[in-house]
């Protein structure tokens, strides 16, 4: 049972990142998944959500008209398309798994992706 | 600055008790269940505690959870060195449609 987060790295500011998210040892379609961020040094900060049927996808305002969330059931795979990057968006990104959409119960993290934005 | 507040820090005896708490509005702890993430320096977070007081299966009885109003608090008892980490609470905000987490606890184990 295991999240692996991929698609990290340094990326310019105004660029594009793709997360992926891979899932192995459950019934994947049953989740709702979240993307967490924490900047070096800093707290958690959650990103976005998206429910086990991908009718309801959330945004944090400092990513919202930025960042899209999708899922792919078929492949067991959540992703987080990341646009318009910024300074502030550098942090290592968590998969985590929510049973329940709109209850906070992250049962299941990634080990996380580094994201850098710098020139 | 989180929607959540939570002290920077808590420190306590090996073998004492030690609380942490959580504050927030009635849009988030005072009306939806409160979890609690114990997470290590370079690894990822740990559910310890879900639906405000139970515990994931292997996580000891010596952690506690519990809301009264729109305050939440975990409790760790019997403290040990291994319990040294950052908590964080987490909830969900039904105004705002987001998944809130306080600004995280550093445990110190003396």
């Amino acid at each position: 049972v295991q999240l692996v987060e991929s698609g990290g790295g340094l990326v310019q500011p105004g660029g594009s990142l793709r997360l992926s998210c891979t899932a192995s040892g459950f019934t994947f379609r049953r989740y709702s998944f979240d993307w967490v961020r924490q900047a070096p040094g800093k707290g958690l900060e959650w990103v976005s959500s998206i429910s086990s049927s991908s009718s309801s996808k959330y945004f944090a305002d400092s990513v919202k008209g930025r960042f899209t969330i999708s899922r792919d059931d078929a492949k067991n795979a959540v992703f987080l398309q990341m646009n318009s990057l910024r300074a502030e968006d550098t942090a290592v990104y968590y998969c985590a798994r929510n049973e329940i959409f709109g209850v906070v119960t992250l049962d299941l993290w990634g080990q996380g992706t580094l994201v850098t934005v710098s020139s | 600055q989180s929607v959540l507040t939570q002290p920077p820090s808590v420190s306590a005896a090996p073998g004492q008790k030690v609380t942490i708490s959580c504050s927030g509005s009635t849009s988030n702890i005072g009306t939806n269940f409160v979890s609690w993430y114990q997470q290590f320096p370079g690894a990822a977070p740990k559910l310890v505690i879900y639906d405000t007081n139970s515990r994931p299966s292997g996580i000891p009885d010596r952690f506690s959870g519990s809301k009264s109003g729109t305050s939440a608090t975990l409790a760790i008892t019997g403290l040990q060195t291994g319990d040294e980490a950052d908590y964080y609470c987490g909830t969900w905000d039904s105004s705002l449609s987001d998944v809130l987490f306080g600004g995280g606890t550093k445990l110190t184990v003396l």
